[in-house]
């Protein structure tokens, strides 16, 4: 069956490092792969999407990576700001049909 | 949140009870999802809905029931079959295909 993996449960970071999440699968091919940010008590927000024949996707200060030889996403934060801290899940389309499957998160916390 | 209206915010179930979640949107998106989500957990795909009167089952659909009679509403059933009711609940909605998905705020629901 399809398998997701966020590598990390937690990342701590200085206020102005990059941050990098990483987003790993197996057993299919997804034809996208999308970015979400979750509050604590909130819904997660979409940030990001990015189909399988782009390498790369930016908007602001956010750059996502895909992969599909290495089957893996890279989700980077260039200067990080306190207010980054968050949760985030990276999600992809399941093997012919519509519902996302959801990783379980990477909790970032940037430290001033 | 934006066009997508979870309530209530708070929930809490007595044992042998129903509870119903609601879940309305003014997006006029076609596709509705229900998530559960737990402490440290990703989100778990209960029901889904494409289309009006019709839906389908997602990965933990037991004890878990589902309508779609118009395109605005999809509310759950949490039945007293499901004995480990305590999460949170977000409904999502989204477009069919490359697109995003968009969440609520969610429902806390617990067992007294």
């Amino acid at each position: 069956s399809q398998k997701i993996e966020q590598n990390s449960e937690a990342l701590n970071i200085q206020e102005g490092k990059t941050a990098t999440l990483t987003c790993n699968y197996t057993n299919y091919s997804p034809a996208y792969l999308q970015w979400y940010r979750q509050d604590p008590g909130r819904g997660p927000v979409f940030l990001l999407l990015i189909r399988e024949n782009e390498k790369e996707k930016r908007k602001e200060r956010l750059k996502v990576t895909f992969d599909t030889t290495l089957k893996q996403s890279l989700f980077h934060i260039t200067a990080s700001q306190p207010a980054d801290s968050a949760t985030y899940l990276c999600a992809l389309d399941r093997a012919g049909n519509t519902p996302l499957v959801f990783g379980k998160g990477t909790r970032l916390s940037v430290i001033a | 949140d934006g066009g997508i209206t979870q309530s209530p915010k708070y929930l809490f179930r007595k044992e042998g009870q129903n509870v119903t979640l609601s879940c309305e949107q003014n997006l006029n998106h076609d596709a509705m999802y229900w998530y559960r989500q737990d402490p440290g957990q990703g989100l778990r795909l209960i029901y889904y809905s494409q289309i009006v009167n019709d839906f389908q089952k997602g990965d933990i659909a037991e004890g878990y029931s589902v309508s779609r009679e118009k395109k605005e509403s999809f509310p759950l059933t949490v039945t007293s079959a499901q004995k480990n009711p305590t999460a949170f609940y977000l409904c999502a909605t989204g477009g069919v295909g490359f697109t995003a998905q968009y969440f609520g705020a969610g429902t806390r629901l617990s067992v007294l």
